[in-house]
């Protein structure tokens, strides 16, 4: 499978501040996504990035919150913006889906103060 | 009715049980199922797929059972380190949709 290196693994941030989170790969995929764990709870799919279009968000979460680029087949990064409490939380991206399974970098954790 | 429903334990069982769990689903097309092991902290870790004619993987055992919209994840002689949360999940709408369950809370007790 391939390997998946999420930077940074943790971050302590002030609100009102934003924080980019890259996600690097190291075989092409088509198809990378974001997804949100928040504590206690399982993982919530942000928003599906392909390479070349916007990305897709799934409801609950908007571009303006969590702009995502994705330059290539091999890289892409979520912004978390304006950050609040409420979006402490470890923040994954995944590649595979369709009828295989994702697999996952090793998160980013993230504490709003 | 949540798409993917786990109970979310957690289960505490003594070293060298067996203990299973259940995951039902509620779209009736979905197509893919998959069982992962999250750690504390950790990021999810795909433990096995799930086959319709069940499968097996030394002591991990995974069944489906369409009729009745479950899938069940069995684990013999229990190791401490099997503890863990186990999460199921779903794939359908042409694979383009996935579930995760809240996961299952395992702690094997010496």
């Amino acid at each position: 499978s391939a390997v998946i290196s999420q930077k940074p693994s943790r971050d302590i941030c002030q609100r009102g501040t934003s924080l980019t989170i890259q996600c690097q790969v190291d075989s092409q995929v088509t198809m990378m996504f974001w997804y949100r764990q928040q504590p206690g709870q399982s993982l919530t799919l942000i928003a599906t990035a392909n390479q070349g279009s916007e990305a897709t968000y799934e409801s609950g979460f908007v571009i303006d919150k969590f702009p995502i680029s994705r330059p290539n087949l091999t890289f892409s990064t979520l912004t978390v913006s304006n950050m609040s409490p409420e979006d402490s939380s470890i923040y994954l991206c995944s590649v595979g889906g369709g009828d295989q399974p994702q697999h996952f970098g090793d998160g980013t954790r993230l504490s709003i103060l | 009715r949540k798409e993917v429903e786990q109970d979310p334990g957690p289960f505490n069982v003594p070293e060298g049980a067996t203990v299973a769990f259940n995951c039902t689903y509620s779209n009736s097309a979905s197509q893919s199922f998959f069982w992962y092991r999250q750690d504390c902290r950790k990021e999810p870790k795909l433990l096995m797929s799930v086959y319709s004619s069940g499968n097996e993987d030394g002591r991990f055992t995974a069944q489906l059972n369409r009729a009745s919209q479950y899938i069940s994840l069995l684990i013999r002689d229990s190791k401490l380190s099997d503890s863990a949360t186990y999460l199921c999940v779903v794939n359908s709408a042409g694979y383009q949709k996935v579930t995760f369950g809240i996961g299952t809370k395992l702690q094997v007790i010496p």
